[in-house]
């Protein structure tokens, strides 16, 4: 079973800090994709990345996934409280070809506060 | 505008009494899933469907039926509910049921069962 664990589950900062979300398992996933939730709503994708080494930016978020394809990162530059919410990343299921489906991890919660 | 809709967004309800969650997309899309959401076990999938009359357990199907008659809509049925299916549940469809294609969520329903 692929498992994707991410760390940390719970990040509170003050605005202007710097910030990195890890996304990790000992499986190989085909894509990986990260998710922002906010209260009272679903999770929206901010981002697929599908190369290993690939680098993503996203205004002050960068996304990287890791050479070997089995592992994540998103890096916030100088947050904000806008950026308040949960992360969630999703792997694709390399074994499941194009019968695949996503497999996320429990997710990080992030509280910017101003 | 493309979106995925469900309804109710919110529903208390007594053990043992049938109900039924509905999702609809606009987007065309082949792939619909539902998924439930749970403080410290993040979000897991309940069913999927790759095609209109195509429909697969996802990890957590115990309690739940599905339909897809047709490709716009992906009801789901608790025959007779009882407390621990007590939670938070979204609806996502994707172009086609691969890993590497981003999921569009619901806003979700909260269900709670007394």
């Amino acid at each position: 079973t692929q498992l994707l664990e991410q760390s940390p589950q719970f990040l509170s900062i003050q605005e202007g800090e710097n910030l990195t979300v890890y996304c990790n398992s000992s499986s190989v996933f085909s894509s990986l994709q990260w998710y922002r939730q906010e209260p009272g709503e679903g999770p929206v994708l901010l981002v697929t990345v599908v190369t290993g080494g690939e680098v993503k930016k996203l205004k002050r978020l960068t996304f990287q996934f890791g050479d070997a394809r089995k592992d994540s990162s998103l890096h916030i530059t100088a947050a904000q409280p806008g950026d308040t919410g949960l992360y969630l990343c999703a792997g694709g299921d390399i074994y499941g070809g194009s019968q695949g489906n996503l497999i996320f991890g429990k997710g990080t919660k992030l509280s910017v506060k101003p | 505008e493309a979106q995925v809709t469900q309804n109710p967004r919110y529903l208390i309800t007594v053990t043992g009494k049938k109900l039924t969650v509905t999702c609809s997309q606009n987007m065309n899309h082949e792939y619909m899933s539902w998924y439930r959401q749970d403080p410290g076990l993040g979000l897991r999938q309940i069913y999927y469907s790759m095609n209109v009359e195509v429909t697969d357990k996802g990890d957590v199907p115990e309690g739940y039926k599905v339909s897809r008659k047709e490709k716009r809509n992906f009801p789901l049925i608790l025959e007779s509910p009882s407390p621990n299916q007590t939670s938070l549940y979204f609806c996502a469809s994707s172009r086609q049921g691969s890993g590497n294609q981003p999921q569009h969520f619901g806003d979700g329903t909260r269900l709670s069962i007394l």
